[in-house]
């Protein structure tokens, strides 16, 4: 079975900081991953896709960035944080037909 | 990706069945209609998939009329414990699908 981790759990940084999110999966080879980012009451807006190592889709503009260094690792990062980039940041990975998710990371920029 | 429309809110107290439609006029013949269940600081979770006509698990049921253009999902004799977004989804039922959730439909249960 999928097992998705994500850390820290919960972050406070503030504007301007450096921002590094780690995402390990467990279970498959070469998983399909995703990063998306949801605001509060709000959806979740799909960051990146990444269907192999060293190969990131980026779907919408920012300042944010993704790595995948090695296969079953997907990481997010940013050089320098914006209020904007506050919310729940989730890392998935594409199964058969649905997505797994992990638990998340509440990142407050202040 | 075809674009699916859900109401906002919906409001419900224990015991009752409740159905939540999801319209996708611009449905793909390769398409399927995936449900998520979301509660507060958690990832979605996977609970139904349908292509066409009815699909039933032990937590729901979804009904896909013949032309496709929506999908509703049923939950029997929903608890407190079924107060959650749930997200429609519509995409081709590949490898390498970029699922698309919008604000979903946020579900009340009362007692």
């Amino acid at each position: 079975s999928q097992t998705i981790h994500q850390w820290p759990a919960t972050l406070v940084q503030p504007v301007g900081s450096p921002l590094s999110l780690e995402c390990t999966v467990e279970g498959t080879s070469n998983p399909n991953l995703y990063w998306y980012r949801q605001a509060a009451g709000r959806g979740l807006q799909l960051l990146f896709y990444s269907v192999g190592i060293g190969q990131i889709s980026s779907e919408v503009p920012q300042n944010l960035s993704a790595s995948r260094p090695q296969d079953r690792q997907f990481i997010l990062s940013s050089k320098k944080l914006l209020l904007s980039d506050s919310g729940f940041y989730l890392c998935a990975q594409q199964g058969a037909g649905e997505q797994y998710f992990g638990p998340g990371t509440r990142l407050t920029v202040t | 990706l075809a674009k699916t429309t859900q109401p906002i809110s919906m409001d419900s107290y224990e015991g009752q069945e409740v159905n939540i439609t999801c319209s996708h006029n611009n449905i793909a013949t390769n398409d399927y209609i995936t449900w998520y269940q979301q509660f507060p600081s958690q990832g979605p979770r996977f609970i139904i998939q349908g292509y066409k006509t009815k699909v039933t698990n032990e937590v729901a049921s979804l009904f896909i009329p013949a032309d496709r253009k929506s999908s509703t999902l049923s939950l029997p004799r929903v608890s407190l414990s079924d107060t959650a977004v749930y997200y429609c989804l519509v995409e081709p039922n590949t490898n390498a699908g970029k699922s698309t959730f919008g604000d979903g439909t946020t579900l009340t249960v009362k007692p």
